[in-house]
This record gives C-alpha cells, structure tokens and sequence, in this order.
C-alpha cells in the first residue's frame, strides 16, 4: 500500500485561480514536506511541518500556504495562482529521530494558465 | 547560491558501461548524502547514502565515492542497464538536521 498519497495528480488551473493540493500519510511520521521540482532546480522546500497544527516556512514559500490539520494529512494552498507556479509539487514524510530519509508521493503536476 | 550542486542536468551511456554521476557540497557540516532515484511520474526514491566517515559504500550495481577533503562524492552505476534510465538526485545533511539538501538531478539515459 502506498503509504504517502497525493491528489489531485493533475491540475490546470487560471491566473488568479484557487487550488488546494492535498497529501496523506499512513507512516506515523511527524514531519510532512511540500516540494516543488522544476527542471535545472531540483527539488526546492515550499513548506514542512512537525506534526498536526504545526507550520514552517521553507525556502521557496512565496505565494504558498500550508496547512496540517491532522498527523496524516498536509495541504498546500495557491490563492492567487500565477504561470510562475507551474511545476511539479511533491509531498513527503519523515521521522528524523529514526532515519533521515524522506518518503515521498508520487507528485501533482500543476499547470497555471 | 546552491549548497549541493550535480554537475551534469543529463548523461547518456550504453548499456553496460558504468555510468557516473558526480555531486559537489558547500557546507562542511554536512554528514550524510544520500542518493534518491525518480522514475518518470512517480516521486524520488532513496537508492543508496554515505555517511561522512566512510570513503565509499556499494550496493549491487550502486557504489557511492567519498572525498570528504574536496567536498565531492559520485555514484558509479555499474553494469548499467536501460531500466537504470532515471533521474538522480544527490543531497546532503547534517546530524540532529530534519532537513536534506537537494542538489538539482541528472538524467540518465542508459542506451540498450
């Protein structure tokens, strides 16, 4: 069973638009990540959080909210999307007490017009 | 400024040859680099990691190199195989970190 889910696994939306990209978790982890990959960037840190409640700005955290609502469950908000957000978004999980490797899902290809 | 860098965006090789992938680190505080590997639509995977105190570690096919004096390492894919053809990313951390530095990916291609 996979055990970090994202949906929806495709989006096009507007400039201007409203999106909510959402991300589950079946590993008890505490820490949850939100990504963006583009290519010639790599993987860049949007959000992450340690556990339900809880919100860390990351390094590319312009134009993103983020919430986590439950251990399980971590959202990323585009309020006003803008062509600069088309990417690919990436959730992941992790326990660093136990291991420093992060499970990732399998993606959300987001494309703004 | 990118604190772990992948010299190379893509690599082709034919298959059977040993395929290698260089990555560089700034930070020398860093202590752990592990390989993640991404198939096309689906997210990266861990492969293989190295520690700091050690100079190379393998498994199978997957051996990683470690020069902790020039901030460099490299994955040596050996025997490589067109189901090697993936994206590769190096990263980076350091102890009691939560967080893994990503460098950008090189795209290998592995002719058959």
């Amino acid at each position: 069973e996979a055990a970090v889910t994202q949906s929806p696994r495709n989006k096009v939306t507007v400039t201007g638009g409203n999106v909510t990209l959402s991300c589950r978790q079946t590993n008890s982890h505490n820490y949850m990540y939100w990504y963006r990959q583009d290519t010639g960037h790599g993987l860049r840190l949007i959000h992450y959080s340690y556990g339900a409640g809880n919100l860390q700005i990351g390094d590319v955290p312009d134009g993103y909210k983020a919430t986590r609502t439950t251990q399980e469950d971590f959202f990323l908000l585009l309020e006003l999307a803008s062509p600069s957000q088309t990417s690919l978004y990436f959730c992941a999980s992790s326990d660093p007490d136990i291991s420093y490797e992060q499970y990732f899902g399998p993606g959300t290809r987001l494309t703004v017009l | 400024q990118q604190q772990v860098r992948q010299s190379s965006q893509s690599l082709t090789v034919w298959e059977g040859e040993t395929a290698i992938l260089n990555c560089s680190y700034e930070n020398s505080a860093f202590d752990y680099f592990p390989w993640y590997q991404q198939f096309p639509g689906e997210g990266p995977a861990l492969l293989i990691a190295i520690r700091s105190v050690s100079d190379k570690k393998e498994d199978g096919r997957f051996t990683i190199f470690f020069n902790k004096r020039e901030k460099n390492l490299s994955l040596h894919i050996k025997d490589s195989q067109p189901g090697d053809s993936a994206t590769y990313f190096c990263a980076a951390t350091s102890s009691g970190s939560w967080q893994l530095i990503f460098g950008s990916g090189t795209q290998l291609t592995v002719m058959p």
